[in-house]
Formats: structure tokens, C-alpha cells, sequence
């Protein structure tokens, strides 16, 4: 079946370091591959995409590059910043044969202190 | 443009109790999904709507639970007979045209408490 598996947080960082949140996955086919990220008291917001193996997602300083030999998307920052402390959500959408419903890992804390 | 919205926002119920959640979808989204969200599971998938098909009803997880949407627009999530497991916050979510690399936006969600 298809799966997420992303590391357990919280991850805990001063300002300007560098960060990686590791994303993994299971899945038959090609599936688009996401990073979503809920900052306190706010819904879920998409953060990055990549539909294809090799394409590079980026947004805000973030990115991640979708990794076909090795199931994996993480997620790279390389001088987080207080305001990125959020929980970020790696999820996949199966190939079209199926519901492009979204299959989510459990989540990263990342918690940035000045 | 507008969001997608759902209301209410939060819910206190008591066991027992019918509830029903709102989701507005942004306009235009042909494709609308519900998830929960909760301590020990997640975020889950429950149900998607795409045009006129028939929903994918493979993440309801039981038959308390139903899901309408009229007019391919506005859609209903009720829970019948609630139990303290259902407490979750409720997701909805919109896309475009639900293909696989579309973006799919998150509403703000419902808090369920059941007591």
C-alpha cells in the first residue's frame, strides 16, 4: 500500500541553522509528492510540490527534491528562522488510477529559538 | 478569492448526539475532500467528491459517518450517534480538478469535542 514515514520531532534549532526534515515513502507508480506545514493556530497550508522524479520543490528558503532511487522528498532550510516553527507534513497523492486523496506522515514539530 | 471555509469552527456535543459540519469549497473546485485530524491517528482521509461521480467513501470509518454534497459545490460530513473517539478536528479540503498534482487547499477545519 502507499505510506509516509517522516522523523519524529520535535526538532529543535537556534536561528540560522540549517534544517532537514526526512520524508520517506511507499507507493506503487508515480506519485506527486508535498510538503504541508501548520503554523500555530492556522489550517494547513501547501509548502512545496514535485510531481516528478528529480523535479526540486521550493518555496520560502525551503526545499526538497523528489528521489525515485531512494522513496525520499526531506526537507531542507538552509537558516530557518524563528517564524518557521510550525509542524511540517510530508504526504504523497497516488497515481491517477486511484482517488488522489492524500496520504500525510504524522508530522514534524520544528520549534526555532532565537 | 476566498478560501475554503467551514463552520462552524469549533463543536462541543454530547455523546450520543447527530452532528454536522459544513465545508464551502473554493468556487470552481470540482474535486472536495474531508480528513480528520487527531492525536492518535493523524491526519486521515475520509471521503472525496469529484464532479458527478460517485464519492470514494474508503476512509469513513464507520457507518455513523456520511457525507453529502449538493450541487457540486457545498458539502455536509454528519456523524451520527457520536462517541468520544470521534473527536478530531475535521479537514476540508478543494482542488481544482483532483488530479494527482494538484494543489489541494485546506480549510481552517471543525473541532469536534464529544463529552
Amino acid at each position: 500500500g502507499n505510506s509516509v514515514t517522516q522523523m519524529e520531532g520535535p526538532v529543535t534549532l537556534s536561528e540560522e541553522a540549517f534544517l532537514t526534515i526526512n520524508c520517506t515513502y511507499t507507493a506503487t507508480g508515480y506519485p506527486s509528492l508535498f510538503w504541508y506545514v501548520q503554523y500555530p493556530g492556522e489550517g494547513l497550508q501547501l509548502l512545496l510540490k514535485a510531481t516528478k522524479a528529480d523535479d526540486k520543490g521550493s518555496n520560502k528558503g525551503f526545499e526538497a527534491t523528489y528521489r525515485k532511487e531512494t522513496t525520499s522528498f526531506h526537507l531542507e532550510k538552509g537558516s530557518v528562522q524563528v517564524s518557521d516553527s510550525a509542524v511540517y507534513f510530508c504526504a504523497l497523492s497516488p497515481t491517477p488510477n486511484n482517488t488522489d486523496k492524500l496520504i500525510f506522515g504524522t508530522g514534524t514539530r520544528l520549534q526555532v529559538f532565537p | 478569492g476566498a478560501g475554503v471555509s467551514q463552520s462552524p469552527s469549533n463543536k462541543v456535543t454530547e455523546k450520543g448526539k447527530d452532528v454536522e459540519l459544513r465545508c464551502d469549497p473554493i468556487s470552481g473546485h470540482t474535486a472536495l475532500y474531508w480528513y480528520r485530524q487527531s492525536l492518535g491517528q493523524g491526519l486521515e482521509f475520509l471521503i472525496y467528491f469529484q464532479g458527478n461521480s460517485a464519492p470514494d467513501k474508503s476512509g469513513l470509518p464507520s457507518d455513523r459517518f456520511s457525507a453529502e454534497r449538493t450541487g457540486g459545490s457545498v458539502s455536509t460530513l454528519t456523524i451520527q450517534r457520536t462517541q468520544q473517539e470521534d473527536s478530531a478536528v475535521y479537514l476540508c479540503a478543494s482542488s481544482r480538478s483532483g488530479t494527482r498534482t494538484d494543489t489541494q487547499y485546506f480549510g481552517p477545519g471543525t473541532r469536534l469535542t464529544v463529552l
